[in-house]
């Protein structure tokens, strides 16, 4: 089956550490996502491509950089990881829809569960 | 700068019992999607309402979307428990991104 999967699924880290989450996807998607989930607080765009050439900050980009090595592949790069960077992260992918009707429907990965001591 | 609200953001309900959730969203925008989350688990899609209009159902669960009102409605049908979960109402802005709603976490009693 077609499907989004990242790692790892867990990570324990120290403060000031660089951290790096993986994401890859076989839908055959152009669009990717990076999100931070905190209880409460739903789920907040970090970053989002929509191709290759194509890296654009969402509403919550300080502290975190990524990086599209192909089409199948988002990173998501915490340069000197923070306590308040603990979260839950998802990678999520879309296309256009098949029959051409903009679903931009957004299929979401399994999560990794961060945590910065 | 879009916004979406979830009323309300628990709900207790007994087995057997109807009730709705709300999403009000800011901004015009004729993209409306829910999504099931289970305890430490990943998003599940469960509607995708495209239009003014739009009406979707899958078993005890019916999607609403009235674009003028800038509202969505999920109804729950005779809950059971195992639609205990967290749902999430999402809008569709510029951009193609996607405003999550903070989440109704539902549980369902015997």
């Amino acid at each position: 089956d077609a499907d989004v999967t990242q790692t790892p699924r867990n990570r324990i880290t120290k403060t000031g550490k660089r951290i790096m989450l993986e994401c890859s996807q076989t839908k055959g998607h152009d669009r990717m996502y990076w999100y931070r989930q905190d209880p409460g607080l739903g789920l907040r765009l970090i970053y989002y491509s929509f191709d290759v050439k194509d890296i654009n900050k969402g509403e919550i980009s300080d502290g975190y950089s990524v990086s599209r090595q192909a089409q199948a592949k988002f990173s998501l790069s915490l340069e000197s990881a923070i306590p308040n960077q603990t979260a839950l992260y998802f990678c999520a992918t879309s296309d256009l829809g098949t029959s051409g009707s903009l679903v931009h429907e957004q299929f979401f990965g399994p999560g990794t569960r961060l945590t910065v001591l | 700068e879009l916004k979406v609200e979830q009323n309300p953001l628990f709900l207790s309900m007994q087995e057997g019992k109807n009730y709705t959730i709300y999403c009000n969203y800011s901004t015009t925008s004729d993209r409306l999607y829910w999504y099931r989350q289970d305890p430490g688990k990943s998003l599940e899609s469960l509607f995708v309402l495209l239009s003014n209009g739009a009406v979707k159902q899958e078993g005890r669960l019916m999607a609403s979307l009235d674009t003028k009102a800038r509202l969505s409605t999920l109804h729950i049908t005779a809950a059971v428990h195992d639609l205990s979960a967290t749902y999430f109402c999402a809008s569709l802005q510029v951009n193609y991104k996607l405003t999550f709603g903070k989440g109704t976490l539902l549980t369902v009693n015997p």
